[in-house]
């Protein structure tokens, strides 16, 4: 089955703990992103990677890492979590050569106190 | 920058009609729209693409003005199911990150 998958799906941790969101596909997609969605603001890019290795900055990507050494695999780093990080993120992915339609996640609940 | 949805929310009765319109102040190369469920993730209901014409399926249907950089999402004879946040997601050339509107939430009555 074509996927997206999240991991873990709820966290809650503490300020300063260093914490990574995992996030695969099996379609083969060359295109990964990572949104965090807050009430009334909608789904906001954090970062995004075109392909192996090609990363590049979203519209909040502050706080965060991320890397994609292989094309299935696109992990969320928190270095060091903070409360305001608190939210819902969500792993999409796309292939570059079709209509970009993205193929989200199941989201992954992040509490951070 | 975000597209501007509106409305914010809008609440019908079953049967009922619903326009949800999504604004950019750049020029688009296509319009995403999305509809998320509560708890769920985002899925994909169509695409817009400069140039192309009026996109439907069922009862939803969307248009693109690229004129005006606005696009607006038809929700006819409105379904329980229907009921969700619907956003819009823009891209300004090919193969662009895809920046998403604030949502529109849409609750559907018997």
């Amino acid at each position: 089955e074509a996927q997206v998958t999240q991991n873990p799906r709820y966290l809650i941790t503490v300020t300063g703990k260093k914490l990574t969101v995992t996030c695969s596909q099996n379609m083969n997609h060359e295109y990964m992103s990572w949104y965090r969605q807050d009430p009334g603001l909608g789904l906001r890019q954090i970062y995004y990677s075109m392909n192996v290795e090609v990363t590049d900055k979203g519209d909040v990507p502050e706080g965060y890492k991320v890397s994609r050494k292989e094309k299935r695999n696109f992990p969320l780093i928190l270095e060091s979590p903070s409360p305001n990080q608190t939210s819902l993120y969500f792993c999409a992915s796309s292939s570059t050569s079709g209509n970009n339609e993205q193929f989200f996640g199941p989201g992954t609940r992040l509490t951070v106190l | 920058q975000q597209p501007v949805q509106s409305p914010q929310a809008v609440i019908l009765r079953e049967g009922e009609d619903a326009v949800i319109n999504c604004s950019s102040s750049k020029a688009l190369y296509s319009v995403h729209w999305y509809r998320q469920k509560h708890g769920e993730a985002p899925v994909f209901l169509m695409i817009l693409l400069k140039g192309g014409e009026q996109k439907g399926h069922d009862k939803i249907s969307a248009s693109f003005n690229e004129k005006k950089q606005q696009s607006s999402l038809y929700l006819t004879a409105s379904q329980l199911s229907y009921s969700g946040t619907y956003f819009c997601g823009t891209e300004q050339n090919a193969g662009n990150m895809l920046t998403f509107g604030g949502g529109t939430r849409l609750m559907v009555k018997p």
